[in-house]
Formats: C-alpha cells, sequence, structure tokens
C-alpha cells in the first residue's frame, strides 16, 4: 500500500519564476491538503482539496494556487517566486471527514534564489 | 487568535528513560489533537490521536494526555530509545463538515543520550 507520494523531492527556482508541485494520495484517501514549512518552524496550513475543489484556505496570497484531479492526485502551484517562498512544501492526504487522520508525504524542499 | 504552542524546544533524555513533551493550545472549539515525529529531511509521521470528547489515549510505548480545563495536551514517551530522536509536533484539528486543518506548533526537539 503506497503511501503519500510527492514530486520533485528537490527544485531550485529564481525570483519571479513559477513552480508546480505534485502529490499523490494515500491509496483510499479523497482530500489533499498542502502546508508550507521554513526551516526550523511547524508546518502551516496552505489549502485542502476534495472533490477537485478548494475546500479551505490558510493565509497565503493568491500567488499559490492548487488544483486537485479526477484521481485525487493534486497540484500546489506558486508564482512569482519569492526569497521566503524558500522552504519545504508537505502534502498531505486523508479520508473526507475533517476529523480524519492526516497522512504526509516526504514533501518537496523549494529553494528559491 | 488559533495558536498551538510547545512550553520547551528541547527536551534531552537517557536511553530507557520517559520522555514527556507538553504542548497549549488555544482553540477551545478544537476536538481533535495529533501527535506528529518528524525526523531530519522526513516529512510528519503521525504517532497517536487523541479527541476531545477522551481524556487520555495509549499506543505502543506512548501515551496522550488531554486537559481541556486548562487546553493542555502532552505526548509521554516509554523507556525512550535512539530512534525516538526527532522533532515532536502536536497539532489540532480546525475545521468544519468535510474540510480541516492542522494547526502546527513550533516543535520540540527530543534528543535521547546512550
Amino acid at each position: 500500500d503506497a503511501g503519500v507520494t510527492q514530486s520533485p523531492t528537490h527544485l531550485i527556482k529564481t525570483r519571479g519564476q513559477q513552480v508546480t508541485l505534485r502529490c499523490s494520495p494515500k491509496s483510499g484517501h479523497d482530500t489533499v491538503s498542502w502546508y508550507q514549512q521554513a526551516l526550523g518552524q511547524g508546518p502551516q496550513f496552505i489549502f485542502q482539496y476534495y472533490e477537485e475543489e478548494e475546500r479551505q484556505r490558510g493565509n497565503f496570497p493568491d500567488r499559490f494556487s492548487g488544483h486537485q484531479f479526477p484521481n485525487y492526485s493534486s497540484e500546489l502551484n506558486v508564482n512569482a517566486l519569492l526569497l521566503g517562498d524558500s522552504a519545504l512544501y508537505l502534502c498531505a492526504s486523508s479520508f473526507r471527514s475533517a476529523t480524519d487522520t492526516q497522512y504526509f508525504g516526504p514533501g518537496t524542499r523549494l529553494t528559491v534564489l | 487568535g488559533e495558536s498551538v504552542g510547545l512550553h520547551l524546544p528541547t527536551l534531552s533524555v537517557q536511553e530507557g528513560d520517559n520522555s514527556i513533551i507538553n504542548c497549549a493550545y488555544s482553540n477551545s472549539a478544537s476536538d481533535y489533537f495529533i501527535w506528529y515525529k518528524q525526523e531530519s529531511g522526513k516529512g510528519p509521521q503521525f504517532i497517536i490521536d487523541i479527541r476531545s470528547n477522551m481524556d487520555k489515549r495509549q499506543g505502543q510505548r506512548v501515551t496522550v494526555l488531554l486537559n481541556k480545563t486548562v487546553k493542555h495536551l502532552s505526548l509521554q514517551i516509554a523507556a525512550t530509545q535512539p530512534g525516538d530522536s526527532a522533532v515532536y509536533f502536536c497539532a489540532e484539528n480546525v475545521g468544519s463538515s468535510n474540510t480541516g486543518k492542522l494547526i502546527f506548533g513550533q516543535g520540540t526537539t527530543l534528543q535521547v543520550k546512550p
């Protein structure tokens, strides 16, 4: 049973560029949440997707957008990258319920130069 | 505002001793709490969870205690092993029907001395 997978593992971009990160949920899960984790900090909620719609959003600008596909996989897009966007981006999957356990992937390390 | 915080940034224990990691939360409406373990270079790993209708829940070598009166959560690890060395986060699930987001604290680093 495959867990949550993310790609790529690492990514280096320059300021102003755009980036797309990908996530495949754990088998049987239909909900995907994205988090940003700065070095030495706890993860911060970006948004959550369920039934191909953004269901809830954290305090992140519109430069951060996402998408969920019919197979429940998801993408996170960040436009006009800033140095401060450098972080570990984590994807978590769960099954429908608001209080269902969220299981995390290994993350994508994004470095913006 | 909503926040989940941990009392100590680093905890150092001797191998074989018991560890206790504490957490305070501020959202009294939250009804679900989770402890995660994060090793260097990896994503958070689920350890144990507890719902607000419980005071205590036990797993393998781990126990979570919830005190809703003072909004306090703790994780107890019995017979701590070197493999337990990691950063531990408590998280609070805040959500309504079919949605939910986790609010994490800053994390406590657990160092296990051999």
